[in-house]
Parts: structure tokens; sequence; C-alpha cells
């Protein structure tokens, strides 16, 4: 299938600093991407979506002037937690889609373990 | 409002045995539906998917049934093997499967030896 790769794998920062997490697309173009969050033995929850070249789409709840997205070309997308907090520790993983290509599913990086210390 | 609902957290199975992980949604509006496996501290892997215009899908091991008129599907896996334990979460869209994925909370599916 097609593949997704998300770096970097885990990262710790102190409180204050910001960390950028890189989506990227390696074998198709990802027309949308998707910034997910999960904490402990809960779903993934959206954060926010976005098309190559326009502003991404937050979800409610979702802070777009802490968790900024650019999705500037159409294999990748990257997601900056700004001004991290402790509480910003999580897991976030992105996933891509093809839109113009005959599958919609969905493939999704390997995730990034954020901790903020 | 939790439109995508996996009422199971967990499930235990002997291996060669039948798993049966259940989903129910309740928007009407989607019409593209998927599984994915997860396991711990990795991404979700898509498993297979089913179309809103067909009632059942077959991939190997993995079905997928889908009861429109009960918002009900179900992935069964046969025969389960213990690396298929790991968290299976079921997803829902629409217009065909281009909006955004809504996920269900996942269910634990624990393959014994």
């Amino acid at each position: 299938g097609a593949v997704v790769s998300q770096h970097p794998s885990w990262v710790i920062c102190k409180s204050g600093t910001s960390v950028k997490i890189e989506c990227r697309s390696l074998d198709f173009q990802a027309t949308t991407m998707f910034w997910y969050r999960q904490f402990p033995k809960q779903s993934l929850m959206l954060m926010a979506t976005s098309n190559e070249g326009s502003k991404a789409t937050y979800e409610q709840g979702v802070e777009k002037d802490k968790f900024l997205i650019n999705h500037a070309s159409l294999t990748l997308s990257t997601l900056t937690v700004t001004s991290a907090h402790p509480e910003d520790s999580s897991f976030y993983i992105c996933s891509a889609r093809d839109l113009w290509g005959l599958n919609t599913e969905a493939f999704f990086g390997q995730g990034t373990r954020l901790t903020v210390v | 409002d939790q439109q995508v609902k996996q009422n199971s957290p967990s499930l235990s199975v002997q291996e060669g045995r039948i798993s049966i992980l259940n989903c129910d949604y309740t928007n009407s509006m989607f019409d593209y539906f998927l599984w994915y496996k997860k396991y711990p501290a990795e991404g979700p892997t898509f498993l297979i998917s089913i179309s809103s215009i067909k009632d059942k899908n077959e991939d190997g091991r993995f079905t997928v049934f889908l009861n429109k008129s009960a918002k009900h599907l179900s992935l069964h896996i046969v025969p389960s093997q213990p690396g298929d334990s790991a968290v299976y979460f079921c997803a829902a869209s629409a217009q065909g499967g281009s909006e955004k994925l809504v996920f269900g909370k996942g269910t634990k599916l624990t393959v014994n030896p």
C-alpha cells in the first residue's frame, strides 16, 4: 500500500519551546492530509484537515495558533506545536489521502510521541 | 455525540477461532467505512473498507459486513492468529469517502495461542 512517513517518531522538549512534526507521502500525491491526536485509551481525535495550498480547517476546540499546520506541497505537511506545555504531551498521527485516485482510504504515518517536560 | 461506536472495548478469542468486531454508526450520511489495526505506539494500518453500495467485502482472512438498515458493520477475522492481537478501529466517512474520517474508540483484540 501507499507509504506515509512521519518524522520524528518521538521527541522530548522543554515547556515553552516549539516542535515541528513532518508528514510525507512517499509514493502518491496527498491532496488532503489530516492530523490526529490520540490520548491513552482513547480514539483518534481529528485536529485539523489541510488541503494542499490552502489554510487548514481546524476542528472545534483546537487552537489554530497553537497547532500550526502547513501543507505547502502535495507530498509534505507539517504540524508545529508552539509554546508546548506538558498537557500537549500526546501521540500525534498524520494521515494522507489521494482524493484524485481510485481508493479513498487514508494511509497513516507511524505517529510521533511528544513529551513536554 | 459519538457518531461511530464500538461498544466492546476488548475481545479475547482463541487462536484459530473467529473474531467478530462490531461497529455501529448514527450518521445516515456515512457511505464509506474502513477498519484499521493499530499496535501500541504506531500509526493505524488500513485493513479493509466497504462502500455502502455493497454489503460484504472480503480480503483474505478479513471480511467486513455492512447492514445499512441497522447502521451496523462488523469485521470478521477467520482464522484468528496471535499476530492479529491489536486495537481495531472502525471509521466512517461521507461523500463516498472524501469527507473526514470519524473513528470509533477501538476494540482491543487479544488472540490467545
